[in-house]
């Protein structure tokens, strides 16, 4: 079974600064989409980012991007020029085929930030 | 863009009733939507994918009997907690895929359950 391990559950960043977040993730198929969502106080679930497997092109998304290492399985989100806002419970979650085209979470990461 | 709108954002209701969820995808048609459960500061927890149509998947250790799922149309599932009890408190969120997109999911903005 696929699964989505994120290491850091807490991160702190200051204001305007870059922050990083680590996503790995354990599977045996080759086509798959991952993603990042943010969870803001206010519970609903927003996407971030999304990368397709297949493309080997980083995605970006205005001051949100990825480091996409296939075959390291790895998924990091970068976060440039911080701001308050960004502050929020930061998911990556992994897209089966095979499972049915269910999510699979990690168990997240907070991020503050800092003024 | 997909929107997933659920209500009731927030219930409470007594030891014992039921309590009905609904999620409805409103611009676009969806075939399957997935029930969450979350708690305080933890992840999502996969709980049932809900087929139009036909009858509900359920993860392993969920109880069929005690969460109800119908999705009588290509908008609209619905949850159901039956014979709710506090251990049934939580927050919960129902996602669906629009397929014309590029394989995201779109969440409903949850509802937090309190029984007292």
């Amino acid at each position: 079974a696929q699964t989505v391990t994120q290491s850091q559950p807490e991160m702190s960043v200051q204001e305007a600064e870059t922050v990083t977040l680590s996503c790995t993730y354990d599977t045996s198929e080759s086509d798959y989409y991952l993603f990042w969502y943010k969870q803001p106080p206010s519970r609903q679930m927003i996407l971030v980012i999304r990368q397709e497997a297949y493309k080997q092109q980083n995605a970006t998304e205005n001051r949100f991007s990825v480091n996409f290492q296939k075959a390291a399985k790895s998924f990091s989100l970068k976060i440039s020029d911080s701001q308050l806002g960004d502050a929020a419970m930061y998911f990556c979650a992994y897209l089966s085929r095979e499972y049915g085209n269910k999510l699979v979470f990690g168990a997240g990461t907070i991020l503050r930030v800092k003024s | 863009g997909a929107v997933v709108s659920q209500h009731p954002s927030r219930v409470i209701c007594k030891s014992g009733t039921s309590v009905k969820i609904e999620c409805r995808s409103l611009d676009f048609q969806a075939t399957t939507m997935f029930w969450y459960r979350q708690f305080p500061k933890q992840s999502l927890m996969l709980m049932a994918t809900s087929n139009e149509g036909s009858k509900a998947t359920y993860e392993q250790g969920v109880e069929k009997d005690k969460f109800l799922i119908n999705h009588a149309s290509l908008t609209l599932s619905t949850l159901t907690v039956t014979s709710a009890h506090p251990e049934d408190s939580s927050f919960y969120i129902c996602s669906a895929r629009d397929v014309r997109g590029l394989g995201g999911y779109t969440f409903g903005s949850g509802t937090r359950l309190t029984v007292v």
